[in-house]
């Protein structure tokens, strides 16, 4: 069964930017997709984007597009989520969560739903 | 894109059964998953494809989705399901972009 292990606490100044790190143990990094959801206090959850490590390839929620750089390092089993031009309304807990991966002729997904997470990054944006 | 709407809130008192609806247009051609998230935590899956369950959640979860309306439904409810409860989607409309309902708080009485 993977886990997935992501890096400390984050207080970040409003127009900079925040790298969060999630590394995967047990599995095959490669056999599954990586969602990066965020939770804002007392707010529910938002997907913000996945990528599929074995191909590199990320897809973002529109809110998100331009902001946000969803990456994968294979050879440490490792995902990254960066945001950039952070403001106060980005305080939030961020999650990775992984979830199977499927491919069509046209494209590969996940076809199910996310089946372990992350413990969870808080990232403070304040001046 | 695709909108999935929750109601904020659903009460039930101990042993009776809850039921948590999510709404979208025709929700019933795709797949919706669950999840609980209790303060503090990681959401957990708790039901996946519609109806379908991870191993270790108990069978008092369950779904069904159909025409405009999926719905969770928790049976013989006891005080440690009290939690938030979240609907999920993926927009296949959209590059399967990730879509969540708004989430609701089950409060066990």
């Amino acid at each position: 069964q993977v886990q997935l292990v992501q890096s400390g606490a984050e207080v970040k100044k409003p127009g900079s930017s925040v790298k969060v790190s999630c590394k995967a143990s047990g599995g095959t990094f490669s056999s599954y997709t990586i969602s990066w959801v965020r939770q804002a206090p007392g707010q529910g959850l938002e997907w913000m984007g996945r990528i599929i490590p074995i191909l590199g390839i990320a897809n973002y929620a529109q809110k998100f597009q331009g902001r946000v750089t969803i990456t994968a390092d294979k050879s440490t089993s490792t995902a990254y989520m960066e945001l950039s031009s952070l403001r106060s309304e980005d305080t939030a807990v961020y999650y990775c969560a992984s979830g199977g991966l499927e491919c069509s002729s046209t494209s590969c997904y996940t076809p199910s739903g996310m089946d372990v997470w992350g413990q969870g990054t808080t990232v403070t944006v304040s001046s | 894109s695709y909108v999935l709407t929750q109601p904020p809130s659903v009460s039930v008192a101990p042993g009776q059964t809850a039921r948590i609806t999510c709404g979208g247009n025709n929700i019933g051609s795709k797949s919706v998953h669950w999840y609980q998230q209790k303060p503090g935590q990681a959401p957990v899956l708790v039901v996946y494809d519609d109806s379908d369950r991870p191993s270790g959640i108990p069978e008092r979860f369950s779904g069904s989705n159909s025409g405009n309306t999926a719905t969770l439904t928790i049976s013989r409810v006891e005080a440690g399901d009290e939690a938030d409860y979240y609907c999920q989607v993926w927009d296949s409309s959209s590059d399967h972009r990730g879509v969540f309902g708004g989430g609701t708080k089950l409060t066990v009485l």
